[in-house]
């Protein structure tokens, strides 16, 4: 199985560009979220899923859009790119509450 | 919105010492879980506690769920440098609506040398 696969591994953005960042898992997972991770600040939620057609907001949602037209598929856009949002990004899936999250690889993305 | 505490941030030491890495939280969780993050790689789960006073054993680790089910904690038999890694703990809340929700610690860099 591939897992949870992130897309891209790298990204390098100017101010004000928009872009989407891919993520899709092949598990048939209810649950899937997005981070971000800052040096010292561990992963912090940004949006989450609880099925398709279902979203909600994380502690730090703001600048980010999310959708789940599919259960396999969970991206997340950034409108109007801003330096502060430099970070490494990264989508996890889990199918059930005492099941931990299976993590993609991450995307690592530069704001300039 | 639960606030996870991992102490200590950093932990260096040598091989074959233990080690013991701590989650706190004023917050009741349904369950908790440990992750290890290497460099460059998403976290891995290391295991899920869901009962309180529950101890679990992976080989040399041993993690702990308070009776309360508040805190957790994650001890480190003769570490090697294997171990090394970020540990991160990480919690649901008890509503079924935040099930979906799992919010992390900062997590704990352990720095085992040789």
């Amino acid at each position: 199985n591939a897992g949870v696969t992130q897309t891209p591994k790298f990204q390098v953005l100017k101010t004000g560009q928009s872009m989407t960042l891919q993520c899709a898992q092949d598990m048939n997972h209810e649950y899937m979220s997005w981070y971000r991770q800052d040096p010292g600040m561990g992963l912090r939620l940004i949006h989450y899923s609880v099925g398709a057609g279902i979203t909600d907001q994380g502690e730090v949602p703001n600048g980010y859009n999310v959708s789940r037209s599919t259960t396999e598929d969970f991206p997340l856009r950034l409108l109007s790119a801003a330096p502060s949002q430099t970070s490494v990004y990264f989508c996890a899936s889990s199918d059930r509450r005492t099941v931990g999250y299976t993590f993609g690889s991450g995307t690592r993305l530069t704001v300039v | 919105t639960q606030l996870l505490e991992q102490s200590p941030q950093f932990l260096s030491i040598q091989e074959g010492e233990n080690l013991t890495v701590y989650c706190n939280s004023s917050s009741v969780f349904s369950s908790l879980q440990w992750y290890r993050q290497e460099p460059g790689e998403g976290p891995v789960l290391l295991v899920t506690v869901v009962t309180g006073g529950e101890v679990k054993k992976l080989k040399r680790l041993t993690f702990q769920f308070g009776d309360a089910r508040k805190d957790s904690s994650l001890h480190i038999t003769a570490a090697q440098p294997g171990d090394t890694g970020l540990y991160l703990c990480a919690a649901r809340g008890r509503r079924t609506d935040s099930w979906g929700k799992l919010q992390f610690g900062a997590g704990t860099q352990v720095v085992v040398t040789p």
